[in-house]
């Protein structure tokens, strides 16, 4: 079975620029969710999509969008770049019928300049 | 809303050797789960251990273990034997448990743990 796949793994835009990453969830989980790690801290909910509804969303303003396809991958968009929004984001799926876990991709490293 | 707290920002150990790293949170929740996960320079998150609110048993995987205190709203993880491989981020995360926005996990900062030879 194959694992959380995310691309790109690292891109540099500048400020006001838009942004797509993209998350392919492990095969049979139907729920993605999106988190932001800046460096040297823990990562940050941004939201949750299942069945290609956003099914719960944490404190980041509307710039951030996102998308769930009906094959499960996913997209997660920023809208007028900011600074602050240089992190690792990371996506994961989530094993929702047996055990609730959910399993990370490697992550995208955004730099913004 | 939940928070989670290691107030340990870098630990270090011997190989072979036992460390502990602490974790409090606090929540109003009745059910929920506990989590360590662990981040290596890969960056890919690993779930090292779970542990059910409602399960008074300490969670165990295979050399990692958990001291879980539900009224002190605390959650250590202890690892028994050290490998360098452990050498890693590790971090203590809370949810609300199962059901709908439920599985958003709240992180802690993490604590840096490096493994001597």
């Amino acid at each position: 079975e194959t694992g959380v796949t995310q691309s790109p793994t690292h891109l540099i835009k500048t400020r006001g620029q838009q942004v797509t990453l993209r998350c392919s969830s492990q095969s049979g989980h139907n729920t993605v969710s999106w988190y932001q790690q800046a460096l040297g801290q823990g990562p940050q909910f941004i939201f949750q999509y299942y069945r290609e509804e956003e099914n719960g969303r944490g404190n980041f303003p509307p710039r951030f969008s996102g998308l769930q396809f009906p094959n499960y991958s996913s997209e997660l968009n920023v809208n007028a770049l900011e600074l602050d929004d240089s992190a690792l984001y990371l996506c994961a799926s989530l094993d929702r019928g047996r055990t609730g876990e959910l399993f990370f991709g490697e992550g995208s490293r955004l730099t913004v300049l | 809303a939940q928070t989670v707290t290691q107030s340990q920002p870098e630990m270090s150990v011997q190989e072979a050797e036992t460390v502990t790293l602490s974790c409090t949170y606090d929540t109003s929740e009745s059910n929920y789960y506990l989590f360590w996960y662990k981040q290596p320079p890969s960056r890919q998150m690993i779930l090292v251990i779970r542990q059910e609110a409602y399960k008074q048993q300490n969670a165990t995987e295979n050399r990692f273990s958990v001291n879980f205190q539900k009224a002190a709203k605390s959650f250590s993880l202890k690892i028994s034997d050290s490998q360098l491989g452990d050498t890693a981020m590790y971090f203590c995360a809370f949810s609300r448990g199962s059901g709908g926005s439920n599985y958003k996990l709240t992180f802690g900062k993490g604590t840096l743990l490096t493994v001597n030879p």
